[in-house]
């Protein structure tokens, strides 16, 4: 069974300075693998998603990297902003007949003007 | 990528009533949708997968005839708490799979039972 890890859990920062979230799984056979971001109260929006033959997609201030032998995936946000405040999910995909994501549990970014 | 949207956002019921709630997805045929439930300070759990046509798919865990699922079009899948009770209070959230299989979430609806 995939278990996904998030560390840390919260991270408080202040404006501008870059950043680096780590996101851990069990099992290294994944379909792809998706970051999030959740407002309070709010659904996910997609971030960015990485196929399982990548290693890194970058959209903006946002880069996400993935080491499947490792088991591990990171997102570095550059130059923070206030609005970047939200939490962070990853999700590992499964794919083919057991296709479906498993979460972390998030992290809490707060950044302070 | 496709956007997801859900009704209604937020709902308030009494203990034993059932409760729907829909996922649409408005600008992508999807003949996959799937329900995640969240509780507070917890990740997203995957309850079923929607097909649409048939039968959805439950995890284990998940009763069935509690979450009533259809999907009975390509741009819409209902999930009905039946029976509802303060446990079943959560974040219930629904996605589509786009074409680089990308998953694409709605808003989000919270039930709360009182």
């Amino acid at each position: 069974k995939q278990e996904v890890t998030q560390i840390p859990a919260a991270l408080s920062v202040p404006e501008g300075e870059n950043l680096v979230l780590n996101c851990s799984f069990t099992d290294s056979a994944i379909y792809n693998l998706q970051w999030f971001r959740q407002d309070p109260g709010k659904g996910l929006t997609s971030l960015l998603l990485i196929q399982s033959s990548q290693r890194e997609q970058t959209s903006g201030r946002l880069n996400a990297s993935l080491d499947k032998s490792s088991g591990r995936s990171t997102l570095y946000i550059a130059a923070s902003q206030p609005g970047d405040s939200a939490t962070y999910l990853c999700a590992s995909n499964s794919g083919g007949s057991n296709y479906k994501l498993t979460f972390g549990k998030g992290t809490l970014l707060t950044v302070n003007p | 990528g496709a956007v997801v949207s859900q009704h209604p956002s937020w709902v308030i019921c009494k203990s034993g009533t059932s409760v729907k709630i829909e996922c649409r997805s408005l600008d992508f045929q999807a003949t996959t949708m799937f329900w995640y439930r969240q509780f507070p300070k917890q990740s997203l759990m995957l309850m079923a997968t929607s097909n649409e046509g048939s039968k959805a798919t439950y995890e284990q865990g998940v009763e069935k005839d509690k979450f009533l699922i259809n999907h009975a079009s390509l741009t819409l899948s209902t999930l009905t708490v039946t029976s509802a009770h303060p446990e079943d209070s959560s974040f219930y959230i629904c996605s589509v799979e786009g074409l680089t299989g990308e998953l694409f979430f709605g808003e989000g609806s919270r039930l709360t039972v009182l």
